[in-house]
């Protein structure tokens, strides 16, 4: 079992919708998590951070369910500018390094 | 504020020639820093990374290898290239004692094709 698992897409998604992701973790000891976005050829940016129960940044919401060990991504009136590729990152407290899911691709169709 | 570079940004190389790749961070001192390989549609493969000057840790056995000969310098290379070489490297750097969170930060990559 990967340790962060995302459901790959595509999502196609109509302008103006809105749209979740989920993803798992399976390491308990993961204490913050992130949400990046990567477009086709380019680097990974990060999008948001979470560290508690959630956060929202403008129509970005994240939530996380320690109980269940799943993350959540919502977008809100979705625009054709958030086409890319979403990747859901844990990190154990005090390791230097992050565990990245593979993606989950999102269209959004005009 | 903190920027980092990767250089260069695509390279063509033929199998057995030797390869290498550099970042560099500005705008901040002793940061992690990280080497991943992303092949064409996968996720993204953690190469080497570094805590300090000198200090490289292995993720993966493989023919390349990790130096870092100045606090803000990576340098991923190889002797010998092999076709699966091939892929997007990315560096990455990341804040040290936060205590907390590693958030990392990426740079532009370099798009590497053995042939």
């Amino acid at each position: 079992r990967k340790e962060v698992e995302q459901d790959p897409g595509p999502f196609n998604v109509p302008e103006g919708a809105t749209v979740a992701f989920n993803c798992t973790y399976s390491n308990s000891a993961s204490q913050s998590f992130f949400w990046y976005r990567q477009d086709c050829r380019k680097e990974p940016k990060l999008l948001m951070s979470v560290y508690s129960s959630g956060n929202e940044d403008g129509r970005f919401t994240a939530q996380l369910n320690r109980a269940s060990q799943y993350i959540s991504l919502l977008i809100r009136d979705s625009k054709l500018s958030d086409s890319a590729t979403y990747l859901c990152v844990a990190n154990v407290f005090g390791n230097e390094k992050l565990t990245f899911g593979t993606g989950t691709r999102l269209t959004i169709i005009p | 504020s903190q920027t980092i570079h990767q250089w260069p940004a695509t390279l063509v190389q033929p199998v057995g020639s030797p390869l290498s790749l550099e970042c560099t961070v500005e705008g901040t001192s002793n940061p992690n820093l990280y080497w991943y390989r992303q092949a064409a549609g996968r996720g993204l493969q953690l190469l080497f990374y570094s805590v300090g000057i000198g200090q490289i840790s292995s993720e993966v056995p493989q023919n390349l290898s990790a130096s870092r000969p100045q606090d803000r310098q990576f340098i991923l290379s190889s002797k010998k290239l092999l076709l699966s070489d091939s892929g997007f490297y990315l560096c990455a750097w990341s804040l040290t004692g936060t205590g907390y969170s590693y958030e990392q930060y990426f740079g532009p990559g370099t798009r590497l094709t053995v042939t």
